[in-house]
């Protein structure tokens, strides 16, 4: 009973191809988070989705996009992946995000490769 | 320059109690302290939270002091099934509002 789903796990493309990750969760929680987690180093976020609003961080490359369609889904678009953007990138739900810092649910992430 | 800091690995024994600190010197004044544990090719997976004093649930406590610059995630008799990376979470509030995950710790359980 996945809660929160990365699809796909593994991901290959090719330098500067465009490439789009996604994410669905089962929760119905109203805040959804992209991180980027690169090979032993702490997930580090990119956005996040509070319901249809989208909260960017500072430092987070304008090769990031991410959309909303809906409460269950979120994607990921990377527009030109170079070869620094080969990482482990996470999925997570909270039901809020109120001062508080609300526990988060993670997916199991999706691996990306650039070739 | 706001950091949150745990010391990069530690090791233990079945059965010891563990305790890893993580260093949290600029926390958002109203947020809490989350500790998640996350394995290889896995995604965290939350353990616990606090916000003062001391928390505790099934499978860990959580101890914060007054100054809430630091808390301490406390293991109580591991297994090697908690061979993992622990990593806290927290708000850290510089100019802005920024979730920040720790550097993780890194435990190793021996049998």
């Amino acid at each position: 009973d996945a809660m929160v789903i990365q699809n796909p796990r593994y991901q290959v493309t090719q330098f500067g191809k465009p490439v789009t990750l996604s994410c669905s969760q089962t929760l119905n929680h109203n805040v959804m988070y992209w991180y980027q987690q690169k090979s032993s180093q702490a997930p580090k976020l990119l956005f996040h989705y509070y319901d249809k609003d989208f909260n960017n961080e500072a430092d987070t490359p304008d090769n990031f996009q991410s959309r909303r369609p809906n409460t269950s889904f979120c994607f990921l678009d990377i527009r030109s992946p170079g070869l620094g953007d080969a990482a482990m990138y996470l999925c997570a739900t909270s039901r809020d995000r109120s001062r508080g810092n609300q526990p988060q649910h993670f997916g199991d992430g999706t691996r990306l490769s650039i070739l | 320059l706001a950091k949150t800091t745990q010391p990069i690995s530690m090791d233990s024994y079945e059965g010891q109690e563990v305790n890893i600190t993580c260093s949290h010197n600029n926390i958002a004044t109203n947020d809490y302290i989350t500790w998640y544990q996350q394995f290889p090719s896995q995604g965290p997976r939350f353990i616990i939270q606090g916000y003062k004093t001391k928390v505790t649930n099934e499978v860990a406590s959580l101890f914060i002091p007054a100054d809430r610059k630091s808390s301490t995630l406390s293991l109580p008799r591991v297994s090697l099934s908690d061979t993992a990376v622990y990593y806290c979470l927290v708000g850290e509030k510089d100019s802005s509002y920024k979730l920040i995950f720790g550097s993780g710790t890194r435990l190793l359980v021996r049998p």
